[in-house]
């Protein structure tokens, strides 16, 4: 069964940082790249970060771009997101979610983690 | 001009169809594109239903049920979610999305109501 298991959200303020991790188990890590998606609270959902299978290649939203950094490691399982200059508007829940290699299809999503950015 | 523009909400009877559209900005052609459908219920992540380029590309999401389809209207640039056969547990928000310029990029979502 595939698990996706986000952690480390919580209370910041303005300007802080924060680390995210996800835990994957249940299929192939290595072999799917990995994204975070972020949902500001009663929003739609807003793509923040992709990652290639080996890490080679990353990618960003704009408004995240210079401030966030994606990472993975695959010997441990798991994804990481690295929040910087956190602002009120990155307060969202945090997805982190597996995306198929080749069709791009986001096919499993974890729980969730909630960050909020508040003084 | 958002990329994906979706109905913020639609209603429709139980046992009815329900059609979903995601339009595309203009310039962007609905033809070169996969779509992804998402469904999400208060509280829970969302959930993969299906991928919809053409009949000879796409796929449905492990487990989701035929009531489920995807096609496009290439003279409306949009792409549909189709639901047949409502049903109360239906009731949820709909986002599409797309890769575009290697972000992917989700609709505003529609709530779907079934009365």
């Amino acid at each position: 069964e595939v698990q996706l298991v986000e952690s480390g959200g919580g209370l910041v303020k303005p300007g802080e940082s924060l680390r995210l991790s996800c835990a994957a188990s249940g299929f192939s890590f290595s072999t799917y790249s990995m994204n975070w998606v972020r949902q500001a609270p009663g929003k739609g959902l807003e793509w923040v970060s992709s990652i290639s299978t080996t890490g080679t290649y990353t990618y960003y939203a704009d408004s995240v771009k210079g401030r966030f950094t994606i990472s993975r490691d695959n010997a441990k399982n798991s994804l990481y997101l690295q929040m910087n200059s956190l602002r009120a508007e990155d307060t969202a829940v945090y997805y982190c979610a597996r995306e198929v290699t080749g069709t791009e299809e986001i096919d499993y999503w974890g729980q969730g983690t909630l960050v909020t950015v508040s003084s | 001009q958002a990329v994906l523009t979706q109905p913020s909400s639609l209603s429709a009877s139980p046992g009815a169809s329900a059609s979903l559209t995601c339009t595309l900005r203009s310039g962007i052609n609905v033809g070169t594109y996969r779509i992804y459908w998402y469904q999400q219920k208060p509280g829970s992540p969302p959930q993969y239903l299906l991928r919809y380029k053409s009949d000879s590309d796409k796929q449905q999401g492990s487990g989701v049920p035929s009531r489920f389809s995807g096609s496009k209207d290439a003279s409306a640039n949009a792409g549909i979610l189709l639901v047949s056969g409502l049903q109360s547990e239906d009731e949820a928000d709909y986002y599409c999305m797309i890769w575009h310029n290697t972000a992917a990029v989700f609709g505003g979502g529609t709530k779907l109501t079934v009365l």
